[in-house]
């Protein structure tokens, strides 16, 4: 069974580095059929998509975070990872790591992490 | 980028009730439409992808239409464990995602 897991710091200071990684278990990271991705939740606001990355190491970005966001994939792991520079309490939330079908008429965000809690705050 | 705005963004209503949330896309999206549920504290739950197929183990009470730009979900007999958030999301520019702002089901 698929199992997705968020771990990083909970607390981050502003203008620093938000760093999490996502580790996969119950299918290999390498699979041609996924994409891996980062979603993010302000306190009581809803879903946004952040980006996403495939296998071989393409990535995507939402363009409104795109500068900031950096998002890698270590198969030897089975893990992927977000990095979004220069934070500000706007990017205070829950984060999730997701698997979702790389065909656009198939089940999309099927599978995700429990959310991990990312406050920003000196 | 194509963007999903919802309708309404709240709403209050009974068991029994029958329940409709729509969703317009800035661009047509063809039938690439997906429907989660959450609720407090928990991860998104897929129920509809492809604006109508039923995601396996979802109650039948759910059901989703919509092509193009405009889609619906609705809920046929609202139940107890139906009070959540619902969101659309847009799968037309995968691996680029776009979500609805959500809509909040509350007890009436």
């Amino acid at each position: 069974q698929l199992q997705l897991r968020e771990s990083g710091p909970g607390l981050v200071k502003p203008s620093e580095t938000l760093s999490l990684t996502c580790t996969v278990s119950g299918d290999s990271i390498s699979s041609r059929s996924y994409y891996w991705g980062w979603i993010r939740q302000p306190p009581g606001k809803g879903l946004e998509w952040i980006g996403s990355i495939y296998f071989s190491g393409s990535t995507y970005y939402n363009p409104s975070l795109n500068s900031r966001v950096t998002i890698l994939v270590d198969t030897s792991k089975n893990q992927f990872s977000l990095r979004l520079t220069s934070v500000t309490r706007a990017d205070t939330g829950l984060y999730y790591c997701a698997r979702h079908g790389i065909a656009a008429s198939g089940p999309s965000l099927n599978d995700w992490g429990q959310g991990h809690l990312v406050t920003v705050s000196s | 980028d194509i963007q999903m705005t919802q309708s309404p963004s709240s709403l209050s209503a009974s068991v029994g009730d029958r329940v409709t949330i729509t969703c317009r896309a800035s661009q047509d999206i063809s039938n690439y439409l997906n429907w989660y549920q959450q609720k407090p504290g928990k991860a998104p739950k897929l129920l509809i992808y492809a604006a109508s197929s039923l995601q396996s183990g979802v109650p039948s009470r759910f059901s989703g239409s919509g092509s193009g730009t405009d889609f619906t979900l609705t809920i046929s007999s609202l139940q107890p464990e139906d009070f959540a958030t619902y969101y659309c999301q847009q799968s037309y520019s995968t691996p680029r995602l776009a979500f609805g702002g959500g809509t909040k089901v509350e007890i009436k």
